[in-house]
């Protein structure tokens, strides 16, 4: 089964309107976190935002925001007021366990356009 | 602010040819990783290491290889190149963000094609 899923492969949003993209994640490690990542055409990926399996409040970083839902095993990324510089791939990944010597395990991403 | 630079951005090779992919990261973090990126698969992990000689397979370890001898270097070898080795390879090391999450911090990528 797919720990990380990420179901809309593109999405398009109009400039300064919010849009929320969708990621489910599997695991029954009661301790994890979860993360999301941007990659714009120039290729480097850009850490956004973090949130950890007990934190109470939903992350946010700016006009990243993570709505966090632990009962449905969904972690959605919310970005307000879209950006021409928000179109981009966007991954969301998690880590099992404590941080440690894990690593991140990928979903297979979403491409945001913002459009004027 | 950590820095991870991997030496090659482009790089095209010919079927069995050995290809070194060299990252340097220049914080002394312990773990680093090695992903490879394709479109509709999203980043996955070849392998990674939490120490100088220490290393551990990851999801996609066959026909790859790696070395660690000094703690800012992780290599990525390609023993013997096959043309569904063409990708994206990304090099991380595990780094605190501002807010204190333990995140991994990616170079620019590393796109080889073999040809």
């Amino acid at each position: 089964a797919q720990k990380i899923t990420q179901t809309q492969p593109g999405m398009f949003v109009q400039e300064k309107e919010a849009v929320t993209l969708d990621c489910t994640y599997d695991t029954s490690d009661p301790s994890y976190g979860l993360f999301w990542y941007k990659q714009p055409s120039s290729g480097e990926m850009i850490f956004l935002i973090y949130q950890g399996s007990y934190d109470q409040q939903n992350a946010t970083e700016g006009r990243y925001s993570l709505n966090f839902q632990k009962a449905r095993k969904s972690a959605n990324l919310v970005i307000s007021a879209s950006q021409l510089g928000d179109s981009a791939m966007y991954f969301c990944a998690m880590r099992e366990g404590e941080a440690g010597r894990r690593a991140l395990t990928f979903g297979s991403g979403t491409r945001l356009q913002v459009q004027p | 602010d950590v820095k991870v630079t991997q030496s090659s951005r482009y790089l095209v090779k010919r079927t069995g040819e050995k290809v070194f992919l060299e990252c340097v990261q220049d914080m002394d973090h312990e773990n680093m990783f090695w992903y490879r990126q394709d479109p509709g698969l999203g980043l996955r992990l070849i392998y990674f290491s939490y120490d100088v000689k220490m290393k551990e397979k990851g999801d996609i370890p066959e026909g790859y290889s790696v070395s660690r001898e000094k703690k800012e270097r992780f290599s990525l070898i390609l023993e013997s190149a096959s043309t569904n080795q063409t990708s994206m390879y990304l090099c991380a090391s595990r780094s605190r963000s501002r807010s204190g999450a333990n995140v991994l911090t990616f170079g620019a990528g590393s796109r080889l094609t073999v040809l």
